[in-house]
Formats: C-alpha cells, sequence, structure tokens
C-alpha cells in the first residue's frame, strides 16, 4: 500500500526564515501529492496538490515540486510569517487507493517574531 | 464559505460505552470520510462511504465500528463498545467528487477520550 515518511519535527524558525519540510512516500502507479495543514483548533485545509510528475503546486507562498525520480514532494517557502504557524501533514491518494488520503506523521511549525 | 463541522469537540467515556460522533458535511458533497489520528501518530484512514454504503475500509475499522447517514445530512460515526486504544482525535471529510479529482474538506474533530 501507499505510505508517507515526513520530517521529524518540532521545526522552530524566526520570522522571513526560508522554510523545508521533507516528505518522500511509497506508492503503486501514479498518486497524486498534497501537502495540508492544520491551524490551532482548526480541521485539516488542503494548502496545495499536485497531480503528476514535475507539476509545482503553489499556495500562500508555499510550494512543492513533484519529483517521480526521489519520490519526494517537499514543502518550502522562502520568508515564513508567524501566521504560518501550524501543524502540515504531507498526503498521497491514487495508486491502489482511489479515493483514501494516506497521511505522513505531520511537523509542528513553529515561527517567532 | 461551506465548511465541514463535528459534535461533539470532546467526547469522554468510560471503556466498553458506545459512543456515536457526528459530522455535517458540506451539502452538496457526495463523498463521505473518517480519519483518526492517535496523539503522537499518524492520521489514519478508517472508511469512505457513498450512496449509503461504505466504498472502502481500513483494517482499523473492525465490527466494533459503524457509519451511517441517518438523515440526508449528518453522517455519523459509531463505536459500539469502546476500548482505551480507540482513543483518539477522529476526523470527518467530505469531497464533491471521488478520487483525485474530489478535494477533501475536514472538519475540526472530535477528541474521543476513553477512560
Amino acid at each position: 500500500g501507499n505510505s508517507v515518511t515526513q520530517m521529524e519535527g518540532p521545526v522552530t524558525l524566526s520570522e522571513e526564515a526560508f522554510l523545508t519540510i521533507n516528505c518522500t512516500y511509497t506508492a503503486t502507479g501514479y498518486p497524486s501529492l498534497f501537502w495540508y495543514v492544520q491551524y490551532p483548533g482548526e480541521g485539516l485545509q488542503l494548502l496545495l496538490k499536485a497531480t503528476k510528475a514535475d507539476d509545482k503546486g503553489s499556495n500562500k507562498g508555499f510550494e512543492a515540486t513533484y519529483r517521480k525520480e526521489t519520490t519526494s514532494f517537499h514543502l518550502e517557502k522562502g520568508s515564513v510569517q508567524v501566521s504560518d504557524s501550524a501543524v502540515y501533514f504531507c498526503a498521497i491518494a491514487g495508486g491502489t487507493s482511489y479515493g483514501k488520503l494516506t497521511f505522513g506523521q505531520g511537523t509542528i511549525l513553529t515561527v517567532h517574531p | 464559505e461551506p465548511e465541514v463541522t463535528q459534535t461533539p469537540s470532546h467526547q469522554v467515556t468510560q471503556m466498553g460505552q458506545e459512543v456515536i460522533l457526528r459530522c455535517v458535511p458540506i451539502s452538496n458533497h457526495l463523498y463521505f470520510y473518517w480519519y483518526r489520528q492517535i496523539l503522537g501518530q499518524k492520521v489514519e484512514f478508517l472508511v469512505s462511504f457513498y450512496n449509503n454504503e461504505i466504498s472502502e475500509k481500513s483494517e482499523i475499522f473492525d465490527d466494533q465500528f459503524s457509519v451511517e447517514r441517518p438523515d440526508g445530512s449528518n453522517f455519523t460515526l459509531k463505536i459500539r463498545s469502546t476500548k482505551l486504544e480507540d482513543s483518539a482525535m477522529y476526523f470527518c471529510a467530505s469531497s464533491e467528487a471521488r478520487g483525485l479529482a474530489g478535494e477533501q474538506f475536514f472538519g475540526p474533530g472530535t477528541r474521543l477520550t476513553v477512560l
């Protein structure tokens, strides 16, 4: 079945620092890749997605590129803000599992002023 | 903006008791899901539901679990006889379309504590 390995946290950064959260996956076929974000007290929200190799998903200054050769989908942001403090989840869908999402363990990001 | 809602936000129960977790999906969505997250662990898929029947379920979703859409707006998860290891955050999600085309919208979760 599908699986996702996500960078261990927590990650603590100063405002305007560069962010990378690593994510690698295993799957059969051609999965779609997602990053979800969970702000305190809220549900998971889709941050960005990519559905085929070399696609770049982007939203709110965050980017991630679907790298089939390295089976990776690393999340990056050039300059983080305090409001980016949240838990970030990498997820995949597809391959042998058509509708369900398979998540990584989540990475807690804290950004200090 | 439409959203998925879940009640209660926190449920405390005694081991062996039945619990029902409730979700109201987004009104025009047709596909419904339950996930759970045990503290410190990954978010895990439990079950997907479409057209009043289960589409897919994980090995976690054993005979103690059941889902229902009783009235066209609610989507419930019932745990028949809770165990200590059922303590987790339970997330409901819904999507308009199935599979890769259907973005899943998540509720804020219900924290279940089994004593």
